[in-house]
């Protein structure tokens, strides 16, 4: 079973909210990502936790604030957002500690939509 | 540094043709993993093939091959009898043993009409 959950699919917040995307993995995995993805572009990296830690952080605005609460758990925190940030988020997963060489099993990703 | 191309930006087949996607890749790192991804409109990323830079195997998976050769820093996906559920953009991926982030090419998006 490669299923790894997002919730919600859809959001739609205004600038003064505070919202958080919540990730899911029942694999075992113990490196978790998050990516953002705007429209007809890659997804790009934003933040790594590995066996829990933080230990990548892609020069992302503080207005983003990820937290992994235990091991198949992972939230993405959003206050203040500007319209810009509007895009596709997906969450991953690897099993090891988040090398290179393990594979990333992706969700479905939740779409943000900040007016 | 590392980077991945994939010149062709929209690719449109009637059903039942075969198409091949291009994948180029760029690392100085000798040791390398090489993935393709196909993400429906749905949006889930949904993993294909990894393919280890020791290992030039070509690998088939039903109406799903994909070509590696080092020689000519590639990594091409083939389908064969394409179908319309195969409709999507799919992305090509690298990345190195020591690094957390896998650098996507752009991603090509296939259209399958019947």
């Amino acid at each position: 079973d490669t299923e790894v959950t997002q919730t919600p699919k859809h959001l739609v917040m205004g600038m003064t909210n505070k919202k958080s995307l919540k990730c899911e993995q029942h694999m075992g995995h113990r490196a978790m990502y998050w990516y953002k993805q705007k429209a007809k572009k890659p997804p790009e990296l934003m933040f790594v936790y590995s066996y829990e830690k933080l230990s990548i952080n892609e020069s992302v605005p503080s207005r983003f604030s990820p937290e992994c609460p235990n091991s198949s758990l992972l939230n993405l925190h959003l206050h203040a957002l500007q319209p810009e940030d509007s895009a596709l988020y997906l969450c991953a997963s690897s099993q090891g500690g988040g090398r290179g060489r393990e594979t990333q099993y992706f969700g479905p990703g939740t779409r943000l939509l900040v007016l | 540094a590392q980077k991945v191309t994939q010149a062709q930006t929209e690719i449109s087949v009637v059903e039942k043709e075969d198409v091949t996607l291009d994948c180029v890749y760029e690392t100085r790192d000798t040791t390398y993993y090489l993935f393709w991804y196909k993400q429906p409109p749905s949006g889930e990323l949904v993993f294909l093939i990894r393919r280890n830079s020791f290992d030039e195997q070509n690998e088939i998976s039903g109406r799903y091959s994909w070509n590696f050769q080092k020689s000519t820093s590639s990594f091409n996906f083939t389908i064969t009898a394409s179908q319309v559920v195969d409709s999507a953009v799919y992305f090509c991926a690298l990345s190195t043993p020591n690094n957390n982030d896998m650098r996507f090419g752009a991603g090509t998006r296939l259209t399958v009409k019947p």
